[in-house]
């Protein structure tokens, strides 16, 4: 099993351009989340999903959108990218319930310049 | 307004060194109480605490919860280099659908 992949590792973009970071897992999974890492402020929760076709928003939301069409992959959309988006995103699923640990990607390294 | 607080931000020790990393926290309706160590990349799981006073151990590894006094401690034991890392403590409160709120970590340094 791969796990949690997320797909880019690297990505630079510039002001007001838009991209899509891809999260996918094959361990089946009910939840899925998006965070952004920052320094010296741990992990932020930017969307949640607790199954295909349902999304919400968590701590940090605004300029991000997010679409889980598939149970296996969660999208993260950036619209029209700002500086204050540079970040490291990571990417995790749980099983269903509170009970569960959760598991994450390798991580997405974005910079907007 | 909820919040997890890590203590210290920073250590460095040496190797053979025991150490003792805090996370208190402010929640309503508390879950649960994670452990992370993160390396370069993805945090990894190391521990989830529910109830109070109940030691989980791993290795060198163990950590406790006080759920009267909101906080949890991880020790490490006989450090080593490999135990360098960033340890993020995680609670999952309230009806969130397994959310967690994180601490901001504490950056462990291990010199031979």
């Amino acid at each position: 099993n791969a796990g949690v992949t997320q797909t880019p590792k690297f990505r630079v973009l510039k002001t007001g351009q838009s991209m899509t970071l891809l999260c996918a897992q094959d361990m089946n999974h009910e939840y899925m989340y998006w965070y952004r890492q920052d320094p010296g402020m741990g992990l932020r929760l930017i969307h949640y999903s607790v199954g295909e076709g349902t999304t919400a928003k968590g701590e940090v939301p605004d300029g991000y959108n997010v679409s889980r069409l598939k149970k296996q992959n969660f999208l993260l959309g950036l619209e029209s990218a700002a500086p204050s988006q540079t970040s490291v995103y990571f990417c995790a699923s749980a099983p269903g319930g509170t009970g569960n640990e959760q598991f994450f990607g390798p991580g997405t390294r974005l910079t907007v310049l | 307004e909820d919040k997890v607080v890590q203590s210290p931000l920073s250590l460095v020790v040496h190797e053979g060194d025991t150490v003792t990393l805090n996370c208190s926290y402010e929640v309503t309706n508390f879950r649960s109480l994670l452990w992370y160590k993160q390396e370069k990349k993805a945090p990894t799981f190391l521990f989830m605490l529910t109830s109070s006073g109940i030691e989980k151990k791993s290795g060198r590894l163990s950590s406790i919860l006080d759920k009267k006094e909101l906080f949890s401690i991880l020790n490490i034991t006989a450090t080593q280099t490999g135990d360098s890392a960033v340890y993020l403590c995680a609670v999952k409160f309230g009806t969130s659908y397994g959310k967690l709120t994180f601490g901001q970590g504490t950056i462990l340094t291990v010199h031979p």
